[in-house]
């Protein structure tokens, strides 16, 4: 049974620091791994995909790194802003396509 | 594009009502809706997956019964909470997959807060 587990699961950072989150699973047998952040009471919005045969993804300030035969996942985010705190999530998903296992997230706090 | 909309974003009701979430894809249609739980500080918990026209498919611990989900048409799922208990408030988020995209990405609503008195 597929378990993702997230490291630290709280984070206060200062306002330009870059950062590192993240993730890791146990099953290696997976589709694809995926970032999502939440805002506090709001749904998810989608950062980053990365497939299965791929290594990383970019988008912006935003690096995402995969890892399958350790079972790690990582999310770098450079130059973090005040605009950046919530919840991150990643999510490992089966090998059908058809479920996403999330993680408990890690809750970040940028301070200006 | 790929918007979800869920409806209502917050639920307060008395013990034993019986409340009913919406889940529609705005600008496409959807051929899997996916219900997910979250509890506070938890992980999301996929509760079930749903397909047009079929019966959803529960995952292990959910009751059927207690969870109706009714997916009538390409751009709407929704779930009954049946009888609702104290034990049953939670946060609730469905998300949906665009026909002929192999189920990738998922598209999430807002959520719902559900809160049984």
């Amino acid at each position: 049974k597929q378990e993702v587990t997230q490291i630290p699961a709280a984070l206060s950072v200062p306002e330009g620091e870059n950062l590192v989150l993240n993730c890791s699973f146990t099953d290696s047998a997976i589709y694809n791994l995926q970032w999502f952040r939440q805002d506090p009471g709001k749904g998810l919005t989608s950062l980053l995909l990365i497939q299965s045969s791929q290594r990383e993804q970019t988008s912006g300030r935003l690096n995402a790194s995969l890892d399958k035969s350790s079972g790690r996942s990582t999310l770098y985010i450079a130059a973090s802003q005040p605009g950046d705190s919530a919840t991150y999530l990643c999510a490992a998903c089966n090998q059908a396509g058809t479920a996403l296992i999330f993680g408990k997230g890690t809750t970040l706090s940028v301070s200006s | 594009g790929a918007v979800v909309s869920q409806h209502p974003s917050r639920v307060i009701c008395k013990s034993g009502t019986s409340v009913k979430i919406e889940c529609r894809s705005l600008d496409f249609q959807a051929t899997t809706m996916f219900w997910y739980r979250q509890f506070p500080k938890k992980s999301l918990m996929l509760m079930a997956t749903s397909n047009e026209g079929s019966k959803a498919t529960y995952e292990q611990g959910v009751e059927k019964d207690k969870f109706l989900i009714n997916h009538a048409s390409l751009t709407l799922s929704t779930l009954t909470v049946t009888s609702a208990h104290p034990e049953d408030s939670s946060f609730y988020i469905c998300s949906a997959t665009e026909v002929g995209t192999n189920n990738q990405p998922q598209h999430f609503g807002d959520g719902t807060r559900l809160s049984i008195l």
